[in-house]
């Protein structure tokens, strides 16, 4: 079993200030990262998949990197908005797909 | 497109009564696999398929079983429930580009 884990466990910030939050995986067992966005009483939602050292990807106004030399990914929202308070969970694909998810981070954007 | 499709959406079972959730895409995904979400444990991963005829245990596998007949279709069978099975049950699938989630079931084992 992997272990990833996720930091902070919950965030809150206001409304316009930007934000981060970190996932570390065991980087000798790596094929791809996913970041899932997770909003309440919904499914989780893919944002993104990475899978080379040093990768970064974007999405509006979240973006992520890729460090799987030294196994992390962070996770960047610049301008938060109350409708980005979700639980942002990722996931290490390690082998044939099967995904071991991190906890999450439960983030609470205040108004 | 429906994505992927979950039922039922809420079940209550007593103790030793067995169930079948079921889960269906038609997005043609090879992969598919069955999570359950309990507080402060995130999405645990109990069985997992790479096609029809395959399948595969996860994490937590223990009381549960798949059969995956069709591309479509990949049901999770609880054999004797038990009340740590009291779970939110999610069905997923994909591809290496990311996985697609089903709604749900919310599952109560009294």
């Amino acid at each position: 079993i992997l272990n990833v884990e996720q930091s902070p466990q919950s965030l809150h910030v206001q409304e316009g200030d930007s934000t981060n939050f970190t996932c570390s995986f065991p980087s000798s067992n790596f094929y791809a990262l996913h970041w899932y966005r997770w909003e309440t009483a919904k499914s989780p939602e893919a944002l993104f998949v990475m899978t080379l050292n040093g990768d970064e990807k974007k999405k509006g106004r979240i973006s992520a990197t890729l460090n799987t030399k030294e196994g992390y990914s962070y996770l960047y929202i610049k301008g938060s908005q109350p409708e980005d308070s979700a639980t942002y969970l990722c996931a290490l694909d390690g082998s044939a797909r099967q995904l071991t998810f991190g906890s999450g981070t439960q983030l609470t954007v205040l108004p | 497109n429906a994505g992927v499709t979950q039922t039922p959406k809420f079940q209550v079972l007593k103790t030793g009564q067995s169930m079948t959730l079921q889960c269906a895409q038609d997005m043609n995904h090879e992969y598919m696999s069955w999570y359950r979400q309990d507080p402060g444990m995130g999405l645990r991963l109990i069985h997992y398929s790479v096609g029809a005829g395959i399948t595969d245990q996860g994490e937590v596998p223990n009381g549960y079983n798949v059969s995956r007949s069709t591309t479509e279709d990949f049901p999770l069978r609880l054999l004797s429930a038990a009340p740590s099975q009291t779970s939110v049950y999610f069905c997923a699938s994909g591809t290496g580009q990311g996985q697609y989630f089903g709604p749900g079931t919310r599952l109560t084992v009294t």
